[in-house]
């Protein structure tokens, strides 16, 4: 399995609500990450867990708040968002943090609409 | 300040024909560069990845060039297809105890029309 799965495919929620994007990878990789991306715009790294622990936040919202409860799953739970948090949201995985040449892989996102 | 640029912004050629897309970086020190190819909607899909001893990698009808001396790369796309219509996006990692930290080029978007 080389895959990055990510589900669902296309979330359309109210501000008020409370989901959660999924991200799955069975090729061994100890790197995940969440990605932002707008259209047109190149992604933008929103979190990085490295062995389950989250290593990097780069200053995202808290109503964005992540979880890796193993080695091969990572979510992203969204609670009260904006309708500007409307985005294709793509997670990756990698290999580890150091191993940079080997296996950087992004899921196919998930595109949310906040409505 | 690590940078990746990207030309064109865009282009649109007929199918069939042959394109080269640009990628100057500053990023240093240097690990590798990454070409993906990004449908609308979709996530990157990796076409070639080289550290900086390697000056070229086919990967079917694209081969992906670097010199890492100038710091400049292209992608160059054989025989155009339909489906060659989208994103692609130079991808400089940068050999750091960051570890993984990719800068981004802001993608050349592709349109091949019959």
């Amino acid at each position: 399995d080389t895959e990055v799965t990510q589900t669902p495919k296309h979330l359309v929620m109210g501000m008020t609500n409370k989901k959660s994007l999924k991200c799955e990878q069975h090729m061994g990789h100890r790197a995940m990450y969440w990605y932002k991306q707008k259209a047109k715009k190149p992604p933008e790294l929103m979190f990085v867990y490295s062995y389950e622990k989250l290593s990097i936040n780069e200053s995202v919202p808290s109503r964005f708040s992540p979880e890796c409860p193993n080695s091969s799953l990572l979510n992203l739970h969204l609670h009260a968002l904006q309708p500007e948090d409307s985005a294709l949201y793509l997670c990756a995985s990698s290999q580890d943090r150091v191993g940079q040449y080997y296996g950087y892989t992004f899921g196919s996102g998930t595109r949310l609409t906040v409505v | 300040k690590n940078q990746v640029e990207q030309s064109p912004q865009s282009l649109i050629i007929l199918e069939g024909k042959n394109c080269t897309l640009q990628c100057n970086y500053t990023v240093s020190p240097f690990s590798n560069l990454r070409w993906y190819k990004q449908d609308t909607g979709r996530g990157p899909v990796s076409l070639t990845i080289m550290t900086f001893s390697e000056n070229t990698k086919s990967n079917g009808r694209y081969t992906a060039t670097l010199d890492a001396d100038t710091k400049q790369s292209s992608l160059h796309i054989t025989a155009s297809q339909l489906s060659d219509s989208a994103s692609y996006i130079c991808v400089v990692t940068p050999n750091n105890n960051a570890g993984n930290m990719l800068t981004f080029g802001g993608g050349t978007r592709l349109m091949v029309k019959p």
